[in-house]
């Protein structure tokens, strides 16, 4: 059975640093073709594809947000970090990872809501 | 690159069927047959229901269906279900990114 869970804080101010980890079972991220993605979703609005990450490190960004996103892994732990710069409260969202096969995202995590706030 | 285009919302009653469209460019949409579908109840995370634009993962039943012309994919769910009721989101591979469309509501009248 694969699942992912997402963690992190729920509360940040503006303009500091998120860090996000996906910890996930029932598969390897070392196996060929295997990926991990960050999709976000602010309250009552659609997704948004944040970053992925290949088992061979290749990290795909989203254009608008490649210069506030770092995607990393550490395979031995079975987790995938996101961090996000410079917070401002439109970045308010429940945050989810998932697992990527060919550019598509099944299963994915419950999900973890960050409210960026003074 | 901006979202793909899908309407606000759709709407059918039990039993019947209704399509809900996802409105590309020659760049993400019409470039690959990379279009997916997820299904989001309220409170949920998304599921995936079609992948590589008309492939259905197990479990998935085949009430829902995909296809692609052009530069926009379609998702069709026949006979209707209340449990069907429910956000959809399409998405598609656009080279070195992925994109999502705005969503839309289906209500099962």
């Amino acid at each position: 059975q694969i699942t992912l869970k997402e963690s992190g804080p729920t509360l940040v101010k503006p303009t500091q640093t998120l860090t996000l980890t996906c910890t996930f079972s029932g598969f390897s991220l070392s196996t060929s073709g295997v990926g991990v993605g960050w999709i976000r979703q602010p309250p009552g609005k659609a997704l948004e594809w944040l970053a992925l990450i290949y088992w061979d490190d290749d990290k795909r960004y989203s254009p608008s947000l490649k210069s506030r996103l770092t995607i990393t892994k550490d395979t031995s732990k079975n987790q995938v970090v996101l961090t996000m710069t410079n917070m401002d409260p439109v970045d308010t969202a429940t945050y989810y990872c998932a697992l990527s096969s060919r550019n598509w995202f099944d299963p994915w995590g419950q999900g973890t809501l960050v409210t960026v706030s003074s | 690159q901006s979202a793909l285009t899908q309407p606000p919302s759709a709407s059918g009653s039990p039993g019947q069927s209704v399509t809900i469209s996802c409105t590309g460019t020659s760049s993400d949409v019409g470039g690959y047959n990379y279009v997916s579908w997820y299904q989001q109840h309220p409170g949920k995370a998304p599921k995936l229901m079609i992948y590589e634009v008309s492939k259905r993962p197990s479990g998935v039943p085949d009430r829902f269906s995909g296809s692609k012309s052009g530069n926009t994919a379609s998702l069709t769910v026949s006979g209707l279900q209340a449990e069907d009721e429910a956000d959809y989101y399409c998405s598609s591979y656009a080279g070195s990114n992925i994109l999502f469309g705005g969503g839309t509501k289906l209500t099962v009248l």
